[in-house]
């Protein structure tokens, strides 16, 4: 069983629909990574929480501690978001999630 | 400030051969850990890396070595490669381990035949 499970592996929204990304984990965390990797292997630390909530321009970041979820919310959704978001775990090394793969059609 | 740099971004090997890959930290961060990332999937953790000393390490074989140095740059040695080997790995850079954010290199593909 994988530490860290997202859902649902694949997305395909159309321009402007609102977009949620789940991960639910399994073990104790300090903290909980959002990244974004584009086709050819870049990934981008989009946010690290360890409570609450945080924004950032047209994303949300969500985490409940104690459900031990995180929830990756885009609103009006473009097809420059299309990539693949990972959720990952931290305490003394990293867990990832495997992916999910976002596609945004014009 | 530098970002994190990985060299070689490409590279062919022969199954039984042996490769170092390479990894500058972004400037002051004192963390690196690799990652493999086969097609379709997400990074698996490797191993970690603390000023110079191993703190981590995932669920790889000991043929997966690494070292990190004085300036917090690190290698990835392995050996004896296997066709399943073949991969994009990356590096990523952070302070203190897992409390701070991750900043990746654009990673190595590497393909063993």
């Amino acid at each position: 069983k994988n530490e860290v499970e997202q859902s649902p592996q694949n997305l395909t929204a159309q321009e402007g629909e609102f977009i949620t990304i789940n991960c639910s984990y399994s073990v104790g965390i300090s903290a909980l990574h959002w990244l974004q990797q584009h086709p050819g292997g870049g990934i981008v630390s989009l946010f690290m929480l360890s409570s609450g909530k945080k924004k950032h321009g047209r994303l949300i970041a969500t985490i409940n501690i104690q459900e031990k979820h995180s929830s990756l919310h885009i609103t009006a959704s473009h097809p420059r978001d299309s990539a693949v978001y990972i959720c990952a775990v931290s305490r003394n090394q990293f867990y990832f999630g495997t992916g999910t793969s976002l596609t945004v059609i014009p | 400030e530098t970002g994190v740099t990985q060299s070689p971004t490409h590279l062919i090997k022969t199954r039984g051969q042996q490769v170092t890959l390479r990894c500058s930290s972004q400037s002051g961060h004192n963390t690196v850990s690799w990652y493999q990332q086969a097609l379709g999937q997400g990074p698996q953790f490797i191993f970690q890396y603390y000023r110079e000393e191993e703190n981590g390490r995932g669920n790889f074989p000991p043929r997966f070595s690494g070292l990190q140095f004085p300036n917090y740059s690190s290698e990835l040695n392995v050996n004896a490669l296997e066709l399943d080997d073949s991969a994009l790995y990356l590096c990523a850079s952070s302070l203190e381990g897992g409390g701070s954010p991750l900043h990746f290199g654009n990673g190595t593909r590497l393909t063993v035949t």
